[in-house]
């Protein structure tokens, strides 16, 4: 069955603008979680959606958003990009909730804010 | 921060044994012990999971001390598709929720042929 899918992979804007980054999970997985992957912080739990309702948020500005739709795909949201903000998203699905779900991640999209 | 600790980089050959250790001495009885592992240039990718027994899958196996405070994921016979940074983790249980991955630096594997 098809993976988790991100789009688009590749992304540059400029400071100040917003971004929208968007996930369709595995079909049947209900729970979608997005992380940042930076070289210097690695990786950081963004947050975790479960059928529409965040369930978990990480420690991450306001400027960070996301939501999740009826069929499971999630997007996320980052306005008034700075440069630091350049980084890999990575979003992941599970089928279940519960700490012996294993999680399915993406391959992520490229953020390069200049 | 991460609650567990791993060697900052192994090294191995091919087609011998690995053991990736990681010790976890603050786990609490719930927590499901996890691992995962990020090729180059790709998403982490999941490998195994165990709360108390050894696990076995057709990647690795996982073999959990008796008090849980350390565990150790092993590679049978590695390949050079092995070449991963390799992360356990900690996935507590949120009552519900799937609980977030919380990730440290990891153990860069390298193999040599």
């Amino acid at each position: 069955k098809a993976g988790v899918t991100q789009t688009p992979r590749y992304l540059i804007k400029t400071r100040g603008q917003q971004v929208t980054l968007s996930c369709s999970p595995i079909s049947g997985h209900r729970s979608v979680s997005w992380y940042q992957q930076t070289p210097g912080q690695g990786l950081q739990f963004l947050f975790e959606y479960f059928s529409e309702t965040q369930r978990n948020k990480g420690n991450f500005p306001g400027r960070f958003s996301g939501r999740q739709f009826s069929n499971s795909r999630s997007e996320m949201n980052v306005s008034t990009l700075e440069l630091g903000d350049s980084a890999l998203y990575l979003c992941a699905s599970s089928s279940g909730q519960g700490p012996h779900t294993e999680a399915f991640f993406g391959q992520g999209t490229r953020l390069t804010v200049v | 921060d991460a609650k567990t600790t791993q060697p900052n980089s192994m090294e191995s050959n091919e087609e011998e044994p690995v053991h990736l250790p990681c010790n976890h001495s603050t786990i609490s009885g719930t927590d499901y012990i996890h691992w995962y592992r990020q090729l180059p240039s790709q998403g982490p990718e999941y490998v195994i999971h165990g709360l108390t027994s050894n696990v076995n899958n057709r990647m690795a196996s996982l073999a959990i001390a008796e008090d849980r405070k350390s565990s150790t994921l092993i590679l049978h016979r590695a390949t050079l598709r092995d070449a991963a940074v390799y992360y356990c983790i900690l996935r507590e249980n949120y009552g519900g929720s799937q609980g977030n991955l919380i990730f440290g630096k990891g153990t860069k594997l390298s193999v040599k042929p």
